[in-house]
């Protein structure tokens, strides 16, 4: 169901930026794209949404493309507490959230 | 200042018997809500979502059922428990500009 393709898995040293891509090719012209991480046996944390232009807050920059159809996500310093799986979403018209399976960043001292 | 709560925070039940998980929110009124699951290993599944009382979307046919009682209370229930049944139940209302807030979670063992 969920409209996005992100790679599993990506590993990132201590310090260094994360880039987390992901695709939503077919990504609608108001739908928004929504970043959400979920560390192990916790409930997704919101992190960051945007529609078409680049959004930065506390926790990560979004980067859009123009055409829309991908994201990339930008943890600017990962710490080992960034150590954890994140999602993209689309948000389908309505109400309904679908998370896909998200990847798994691992943050490497 | 919002806040959601679930409960039991985890449960093992055996095969055939019910199951009753709450979520309640706090500091809000009318939000829309929303049950996960999310079995060992994988992605978070919607299972149903609620616009107000009495409403419930249902996404995924299964045994389980939601109810909503109250407008700020979201029950999900089953009569008879699966082995599938197993996993992290996570219930999140929406804030007004979209995003999602989860609680912290309930973890179902199906014996």
């Amino acid at each position: 169901d969920a409209k996005t393709t992100q790679p599993p898995s990506m590993d990132c040293a201590e310090g260094r930026a994360a880039n987390l891509p992901c695709n939503h090719s077919t990504i609608s012209g108001n739908e928004y794209v929504y970043w959400y991480r979920q560390i192990h046996s916790q409930g997704p944390q919101y992190i960051i949404h945007g529609l078409k232009n680049n959004e930065t807050n506390e926790m990560a920059s979004l980067i859009i493309t123009e055409d829309r159809k991908s994201s990339t996500l930008i943890l600017p310093h990962a710490t080992l507490r960034d150590t954890a799986v994140y999602y993209c979403i689309v948000r389908v018209a309505g109400n309904q959230f679908y998370f896909g399976t998200g990847t798994s960043l691992t943050v490497i001292p | 200042s919002q806040t959601i709560h679930q409960w039991p925070a985890t449960l093992v039940q055996p095969v055939g018997s019910p199951l009753s998980l709450e979520c309640t929110v706090e500091g809000t009124s009318n939000p829309n809500l929303y049950w996960y699951r999310q079995a060992a290993g994988r992605g978070l599944q919607l299972l149903f979502y609620s616009v107000g009382i009495g409403q419930i979307s249902s996404e995924v046919p299964q045994n389980l059922s939601a109810s909503r009682p109250q407008d700020r209370q979201f029950i999900l229930s089953s009569k008879k428990l699966l082995l599938s049944d197993s996993g992290f139940y996570l219930c999140a209302w929406r804030f007004n500009t979209g995003e999602l807030f989860f609680g912290e979670g309930s973890r179902l063992t199906v014996l």
